[in-house]
């Protein structure tokens, strides 16, 4: 069965750092796009980044420079490096499987939590 | 960034009805290949979202026939011909049209 799992959520001071990684099974996960995705009561659903399997990445505007994807595909991993962290990332971070042809997000991770607080 | 506004916001719905959401779009959403790209996710309690709805039209791997999905451009809606208790949860729609992804702001089922 496909599954994706994250870990390394948890709570950081403002301007501290976090990496986040998603370990992915059950498919070819060389062959996928990835995306993260974050959930926070107040602003919702809000798209964060995309890797393509040629590494090619792309960003939301509120986290560019400040995050950076990668992929690890001999190891079946996504990972997420957080930088400069702020209040306002503090979301549910969710690892998520880019589907084939012109399915975008069909498989979710259940979520890692990033608080960003003092 | 495209903005997506679905409404109504909360639906109340006794089971055996239909229900109706729609997803109003700041631009279109019709592509030159002539989809429409718009998706339905649905998140239940305590769960990560999940894929209803893709090409606003197609229903995903394992979704019920009673879920549909209509319109084109900037008007999309995805109705639902009799709601099931399982049905309950959050709706979003979210349009993968053009980077930055941008999702609907929800919309809350619930049974009556």
């Amino acid at each position: 069965e496909a599954q994706l799992v994250e870990s390394g959520g948890g709570l950081v001071q403002p301007g501290g750092s976090l990496t986040l990684a998603c370990a992915a099974s059950g498919f070819t996960f060389s062959t996928h796009w990835m995306h993260w995705v974050r959930q926070d009561p107040e602003r919702g659903l809000m798209w964060v980044s995309r890797i393509e399997h040629d590494g090619t990445t792309r960003y939301a505007d509120s986290v560019k420079g400040r995050f950076t994807i990668s992929r690890d595909n001999a190891r079946n991993t996504l990972y997420l490096q957080m930088h400069s962290l702020r209040a306002d990332d503090t979301a549910l971070y969710y690892c998520v499987r880019d589907g084939d042809g012109p399915i975008t997000l069909d498989l979710w991770g259940p979520g890692t939590m990033v608080t960003v607080s003092s | 960034d495209i903005v997506l506004t679905q409404s109504p916001v909360s639906l109340p719905v006794t089971p055996g009805e239909p229900a109706s959401i729609s997803c109003r779009s700041s631009q279109s959403l019709l592509h030159s290949s002539g989809y429409n790209y718009l998706e339905w996710y649905l998140q239940k309690p305590g769960q990560s979202p999940q894929l209803l709805m893709y090409l606003a039209s197609t229903r995903a791997s394992g979704v019920p026939d009673r879920f549909s999905g209509s319109g084109s451009g900037t008007d999309l809606t995805l109705k639902i011909s009799r709601v099931e208790p399982e049905d309950v949860g959050v709706y979003y729609c979210m349009q993968v049209l053009q980077l930055p992804y941008t999702f609907g702001q929800g919309t809350k089922l619930e049974i009556k």
